[in-house]
């Protein structure tokens, strides 16, 4: 079974662009939450999507923004580009969304802003 | 709410000594734990979870984790250390709102494993 894929890998923006990023879940889970990995902050939610709804929100302003499509995928989307939202982004998908299912994560995309 | 200490944000060990990682929780309800491992410009992989079932919980890689509910702990630990666990560890804890359990991980700190040869 195909793991988690997430695209591009690399990624780098200049502060005000916008930019989608891609989360392809493992086939059959329709479970895909996003966080934010920084040196600073560690690790952190941002959201999380069942059945193309958002279930749960992390603590971020509205300019990052998801959605999920019918078969699953899911995209995020970062609007006005700050220098603090460099960071590895991870997308990980579970069967469900019960907290007692593991979640399987993607090699992540490395946002650089300049 | 839930949260997740991880005692040591580095910890060295000498190939084929124990390893053991500390992580302590707090929940006002049984916890859903897990312990994930994060190679260098990789994802994190699932190394073992703990939904209360067993309290000893085994996992990948000879890795296993004993929850103690009398100490709010989850700790880490692997007999024999290899090189190639070499890694940075997370802690994680499933967050709790009105319906249960949610797939929101909060995560620890991370601890910076190294292991010399």
């Amino acid at each position: 079974k195909a793991g988690v894929t997430q695209t591009p890998r690399y990624l780098i923006k200049t502060r005000g662009q916008q930019v989608t990023l891609s989360c392809s879940p493992i086939s059959g889970h329709r479970s895909v939450s996003w966080y934010q990995q920084t040196p600073g902050q560690g690790l952190q939610f941002l959201f999380e999507y069942f059945s193309e709804t958002q279930r749960n929100k992390g603590n971020f302003p509205g300019r990052f923004s998801g959605r999920q499509f019918s078969n699953s995928r899911s995209e995020m989307n970062v609007s006005t580009l700050e220098l603090g939202d460099s960071a590895l982004y991870l997308c990980a998908s579970s069967e469900g969304p019960l907290g007692n299912q593991p979640q399987h994560f993607g090699d992540g995309t490395r946002l650089s802003i300049l | 709410a839930q949260s997740v200490t991880q005692l040591g944000s580095h910890v060295s060990v000498s190939e084929g000594a124990l390893v053991l990682l500390r992580c302590n929780y707090s929940s006002s309800v049984p916890p859903y734990l897990f312990w994930y491992v994060q190679y260098p410009n990789q994802g994190l992989q699932l190394l073992l979870k703990y939904t209360s079932a067993a309290t000893l919980v085994k996992g990948i890689n000879g890795f296993e984790a004993e929850f103690k509910k009398s100490e709010t702990s989850f700790h880490l630990t692997k007999p024999s250390a290899h090189m190639s666990d070499a890694a940075e560890y997370f802690c994680a804890v499933s967050d709790m709102n009105y319906g249960g359990a949610t797939n929101k991980l909060i995560f620890g700190t991370g601890t910076l494993l190294a292991v010399q040869p």
